[in-house]
C-alpha cells in the first residue's frame, strides 16, 4: 500500500521568512496530493492540493510543487505569518483507496 | 455550506466499557471514512465505506472494533471493550467521487 513519509516534523522560523516542507510517496498510482493545516483540537482543513496531472500550483502565499518521476511533492509559504503557526499534513491517495497522510511537521513562526 | 456531522464531541469512559461514535457524511457523498488520530501524529485510516460495503478495514482492529453503514447514509463506529491506547480523536470525513475529503469536527475520546 502507499507510504508517505514527510520532513521535518518540526519546523521555527522568522516571521516573514518562507518555510518548506517536503514529502514522499511510495505509489506511482497514486494521483492526488493534499495539504492540510490543523490547529491544536481541531478537525484538518484542506488548504491546497494538486493532482498528477501538473506540477506546481499556488494560491495567495501558499504553493505545492510535485515531482513525479521523483515521487515527491513540497508546500512552500511565503512571507509567513504567526497565524501559519500549526500542524500541516501532506496526504496522498491512489484512484478508489483512502487518505494516506504524513506524520505531520509542526510549524512555528515567531514574531 | 454543508457539513459533516459527528456525535459525540467528546467521550470519557473506563476502560472495558463500550463506546460508539456517529457520524453523518454531506449528502451525495457515496465514500465515508473513519480516521484515528492519536495526540501528536496523523491521521491513520480505521474503514472506509462505499455506499454501504466497506472497501477497506485492514487496518481496523477487528476484536474490538466494528463498524457499519447499513443504507449507504450515516456510519457508527463501535469499541467494545474500550482500552487506554484507544484514547485518540475519531475523525470522519466523506468524499464524492474520491475527491476532496470533508472532515467532520471529530470525537475525542479518552479511556480512563
Amino acid at each position: 500500500g502507499e507510504n508517505v513519509e514527510q520532513h521535518p516534523s518540526t519546523l521555527s522560523v522568522q516571521e516573514g521568512d518562507s518555510a518548506v516542507i517536503k514529502c514522499t510517496y511510495s505509489d506511482s498510482a497514486s494521483n492526488y496530493f493534499p495539504w492540510y493545516k490543523q490547529e491544536l483540537g481541531k478537525r484538518p482543513q484542506l488548504i491546497i492540493d494538486i493532482r498528477s496531472n501538473v506540477g506546481e500550483k499556488k494560491d495567495q502565499r501558499i504553493a505545492v510543487t510535485l515531482n513525479k518521476t521523483a515521487k515527491h511533492f513540497s508546500l512552500h509559504i511565503t512571507e509567513t505569518q504567526p497565524e501559519d503557526s500549526a500542524v500541516y499534513f501532506c496526504a496522498a491517495i491512489r484512484p478508489g483507496t483512502a487518505l494516506i497522510f504524513g506524520k505531520g511537521t509542526t510549524l512555528s513562526v515567531s514574531s | 455550506e454543508a457539513e459533516v456531522a459527528q456525535s459525540p464531541r467528546y467521550k470519557i469512559t473506563e476502560k472495558s466499557q463500550a463506546v460508539a461514535f456517529w457520524c453523518d457524511p454531506i449528502s451525495g457523498h457515496a465514500t465515508l471514512y473513519w480516521y484515528r488520530q492519536i495526540l501528536g501524529q496523523g491521521p491513520e485510516l480505521l474503514v472506509q465505506f462505499q455506499d454501504e460495503s466497506v472497501v477497506d478495514d485492514s487496518q481496523l482492529p477487528k476484536d474490538r472494533f466494528s463498524a457499519e453503514r447499513l443504507k449507504g447514509v450515516d456510519s457508527t463506529l463501535k469499541i467494545q471493550p474500550a482500552e487506554l491506547g484507544d484514547s485518540a480523536m475519531y475523525l470522519c470525513a466523506s468524499s464524492y467521487a474520491g475527491g476532496e475529503l470533508f472532515f467532520g469536527e471529530g470525537s475525542r475520546l479518552t479511556v480512563l
